[in-house]
């Protein structure tokens, strides 16, 4: 089966960095994205990688190693806003997007 | 500002009550999906449309079903709903769905509560 595993929750504390990881199995690989979920609201795209290595945007980036069947996203200088679910989605070979479970951040002052 | 619309924002409904929910986009996007999330878990895809195609997940229960009468609008339909039909309804576009960096773009949801 294909299979998408995160972090239930990860405390972090406000200024810091945090780092949250995404193991996956899935059926062929076309690309993997970092969404973005506050409680109550709708994910918002955050970043995709499709070849191995880091991609940087701004405060937020996601490295991807396809051999290990891993990625991270890595968070820095943390605000409080950053508090909210982040979901790790894979693009299997048929071009179905396979969901994990998401990861509950939680910023503390 | 192109976006994809979800009404209403709360629903309530009555067990076993048939109830509809909408949703609108102008991105002019080919494919639409529908997700159901609860609470904590990852999103699960209920159905899709490629342009007029339907494509139903084999786990999807008969009693939610789907319309897509023009690109821009989709709805889906509960025709029974049960207690364990509440959960947030996703609504989302794709521009094509067929290549690998096809990101989504998501309604706000709906958050179905069934008394």
């Amino acid at each position: 089966g294909q299979n998408i595993d995160q972090p239930t929750e990860m405390t972090a504390t406000e200024g810091a960095i945090v780092q949250i990881n995404c193991t996956y199995q899935t059926s062929g690989f076309n690309g993997l994205f970092w969404y973005q979920q506050h409680a109550g609201e709708a994910p918002t795209f955050l970043s995709y990688n499709v070849l191995d290595g880091l991609e940087e945007k701004g405060r937020f980036s996601s490295f991807l190693s396809r051999s290990k069947g891993y990625s991270y996203l890595l968070l820095k200088e943390l605000q409080m806003k950053d508090s909210a679910s982040y979901l790790c989605a894979v693009m299997d070979s048929n071009y179905q997007l396979i969901w994990g479970a998401g990861t509950k951040l939680i910023i503390k002052p | 500002d192109a976006m994809v619309i979800q009404n209403p924002r709360y629903q309530v409904t009555q067990f076993g009550k048939p109830v509809t929910l909408s949703c609108s986009q102008t991105l002019n996007h080919n494919v639409m999906y529908w997700y159901q999330q609860k609470s904590s878990q990852a999103p699960k895809l209920l159905f899709h449309y490629y342009d007029k195609d339907f494509n139903n997940e084999a786990d999807t229960p008969d009693n939610f079903q789907s319309r897509r009468p023009n690109t821009s609008f989709c709805f889906l339909d509960i025709r029974s709903p049960g207690l364990g039909d509440a959960a947030m309804y996703l609504c989302a576009t794709s521009r094509d769905g067929q290549g690998g960096y096809e990101k989504l773009f998501f309604g706000s949801g709906t958050q179905l509560s069934v008394l």
